[in-house]
């Protein structure tokens, strides 16, 4: 069975700062790893993916992730957090192309003060 | 693209009243999930379906629940009787494969009194 673990569930950083979302995962095979955000009375929105090639993975607004197979771990980062990066942060994990089973973590608060 | 399309945004009904959530996923996906979330469970896979038809319906929390995907366009999460324990936030997601990215909609926020 897959599964995702994200050891914080909450992270404050002061805007300007650095923010590193911590996740590591468990999964049979090569895996697919995903990070989502949520904000307030908000549906889940895709930030960027893992399937293969090059460890560090860009997405969208400035953040980054990147995967560790050796440590089993996709944390997410962004070099300079914004006050309107506040949010929930979710990691997940999918057993690869076959796999339609999208695991979840239990989510990140993040709140970045001015 | 309008995105995954969910109705309503939100519901409060009383105990024992049908509740029907619908969705439309985004034109040319043939990957629909419906998930709940709740503070005390975090989020949870109910059913999905590939090409309509439904695969993976473990995680539907029992026979008070239904779904159905009659054609590519709409999807339906049917709770009857509703009870207060179901109050939650009701997302639909889709994509176009297995194992890759998967869109949310905004959700419906349902509360049962």
């Amino acid at each position: 069975a897959q599964s995702v673990a994200q050891p914080e569930d909450q992270v404050n950083v002061a805007e300007g700062n650095p923010l590193t979302v911590k996740c590591t995962y468990s999964v049979s095979g090569n895996p697919y790893l995903f990070w989502y955000v949520q904000y307030p009375n908000r549906g889940l929105q895709f930030l960027l993916k893992y399937i293969t090639g090059d460890n560090l993975v860009k997405g969208s607004y400035g953040f980054e992730a990147e995967f560790n197979k050796s440590q089993t771990s996709f944390h997410l980062k962004k070099p300079s957090a914004l006050v309107s990066d506040s949010a929930l942060y979710f990691c997940a994990v999918s057993g690869g192309s076959n796999d339609y089973k999208l695991s979840f973590g239990a989510g990140t608060t993040v709140t970045v003060r001015a | 693209d309008a995105g995954v399309i969910q109705s309503p945004r939100h519901e409060v009904t009383e105990m024992g009243q049908e509740v029907t959530l619908r969705c439309k996923p985004i034109s040319g996906h043939n990957s629909l999930f419906w998930y709940r979330q709740t503070m005390m469970r975090g989020l949870e896979l109910l059913i999905y379906f590939n090409n309509n038809v439904p695969i993976d319906d473990s995680g539907m929390p029992e026979d008070r629940f239904s779904a159905k995907m009659p054609n590519a366009s709409f999807s339906t999460l049917k709770i009857q009787p509703s009870e207060p324990r179901d109050s939650a936030v009701y997302f639909c997601a889709t994509g176009q494969f297995s194992g890759n990215t998967i869109y949310f909609g905004e959700g419906s926020w349902l509360t049962v009194v």
